[in-house]
């Protein structure tokens, strides 16, 4: 009973290094999310997949790129990580308007 | 676009007594409504949901929320809080029509004091 899968659990960065979120969920789940979470701000939308084949741009997408590869996976790609990127990074699922399904977060530290 | 907004960024309380932590929201057409809990150092886990019916709702832990259309608001509540409560709780909306994602508030730390 895995849920939502995220790899790595911590990670530290150059300035300029690029790197790849993983996230899988084994839920059957259509739509797949990435937040991010900033003390005092809350968890806010970087990127989502309503569906296989789909994605969108969410509240704070710059920087960042992702890719839906199949129905379990959506991954989140830094291309060049700047210090403002540094946060906890959660990945979520769900099926239709049902409440979603949280991983337990990548710690990014970029210096 | 939707928007919510949790009233207390910190909330300290002695064990056993009574909490409440407020979230109003901002929508023009109709919501559903989440409360997650996060325990340090974890994901968030969802505490209770709104989605229709009855607008007095029960969920984990002892703990309920009231959707008050009228006001817009959601709040949450516990009659007697315990040490193990210690932790940050997040309203979230959505909209109902689509796959629209979650919008989240910016958290309520909730310390529980012995």
């Amino acid at each position: 009973n895995a849920g939502v899968t995220q790899t790595p659990k911590f990670q530290v960065l150059k300035t300029g290094q690029s790197m790849t979120l993983q996230c899988a969920q084994d839920m059957n789940h259509n739509s797949m999310y990435w937040y991010r979470q900033d003390p005092g701000m809350g968890l806010r939308l970087i990127y989502y997949s309503a569906s296989e084949g789909t994605t969108d741009k969410g509240e704070v997408p710059n920087g960042y790129n992702v890719s839906r590869l199949n129905k379990r996976e959506f991954s989140l790609r830094l291309e060049s990580a700047a210090p403002s990127q540094t946060s906890v990074y959660f990945c979520a699922s769900r099926v239709g308007n049902s409440p979603l399904h949280f991983g337990n977060g990548t710690r990014l530290t970029v210096t | 676009a939707q928007s919510v907004t949790q009233l207390d960024s910190q909330v300290p309380v002695f064990e056993e007594a009574p909490v409440e932590l407020r979230c109003n929201y901002s929508s023009s057409v109709s919501v559903y409504l989440f409360w997650y809990v996060q325990y340090p150092n974890q994901g968030l886990q969802l505490l209770l949901k709104y989605l229709s019916g009855s607008t007095l709702v029960k969920g984990i832990n002892g703990f309920e929320a009231e959707f008050n259309k009228s006001q817009t608001s959601f709040h949450l509540r516990k009659p007697s809080v315990h040490i193990s409560d210690t932790a940050e709780y997040f309203c979230a909306v959505s909209v109902r029509s689509g796959n629209t994602p979650l919008v989240f508030g910016k958290g309520t730390r909730l310390s529980v004091i012995a």
